[in-house]
């Protein structure tokens, strides 16, 4: 299997842009997580799925992030505008399971926000 | 309010000596603990776990050790070698809630 999939592994982009990052799943696993890592905060989960469905996006800094997972092997995380303070490294990381189970990471996405 | 600590941002250790990360939990619900390994421009890979009605769990050179009454567990390398410098994040979960990640502890084992 190829694991987590993420693109683009580096993204350098100007205050006001929309940023769009992307994960492909590991295939047959049903649940998929986007996390964020700083310095200051580590590594943070933002929002997951089970199913397609979003379950807990109360890690969701605010309204300027948004997710998406239109089918079982794509999601998506959209931040419009971006700001400076939204730089970070993004992962994604699928499961079997929901709950009690190993997350598999993806390689991240090292965002740059101008 | 974070609710797995790692206070120890980094750690030193030569190699072929013990290195200990420790970690501090706040939320009595948890029940399983695991711990994941992070090398630069790499994405975490699971390490070890261990389930609150034990309270150790080994895996070659790695043990994990869990103190419920003490909210704390902490994670031995013995003999540490080089190639286990990286960032260790330990996390925890509740029944049927989500992982809490900890802030890392960065681990340099001096050759």
């Amino acid at each position: 299997d190829a694991g987590v999939i993420q693109s683009p592994r580096h993204e350098v982009t100007e205050m006001g842009q929309e940023v769009t990052l992307r994960c492909k799943p590991i295939s047959g696993h049903n649940s998929l997580f986007w996390y964020r890592q700083t310095m200051m905060r580590g590594l943070e989960l933002l929002i997951y799925f089970n199913n397609n469905v979003p379950i807990d996006d109360s890690g969701m800094p605010e309204d300027r992030f948004s997710a998406k997972m239109p089918n079982a092997s794509f999601s998506t995380l959209k931040i419009q505008p971006s700001e400076p303070r939204d730089s970070a490294v993004y992962f994604c990381a699928s499961s079997k399971d929901r709950f009690l189970d190993t997350q598999y990471f993806g390689p991240g996405t090292r965002l740059t926000v101008l | 309010d974070q609710q797995v600590k790692q206070n120890s941002p980094s750690l030193s250790v030569q190699e072929g000596r013990i290195s200990i990360l420790n970690c501090d939990y706040t939320n009595s619900m948890f029940d399983y603990f695991l711990w994941y390994k992070k090398y630069p421009a790499e994405g975490p890979t699971f390490l070890i776990s261990i389930s609150s009605i034990k309270d150790k769990n080994e895996d070659g050179r790695f043990t994990v050790f869990l103190n419920k009454s003490a909210k704390h567990l902490s994670l031995h390398i013995v003999p540490s070698q080089p190639g286990d410098s990286a960032v260790y994040f330990c996390a925890a979960e509740a029944s049927y809630d989500k992982v809490i990640f900890g802030p890392g502890t960065s681990l340099s084992v001096i050759p």
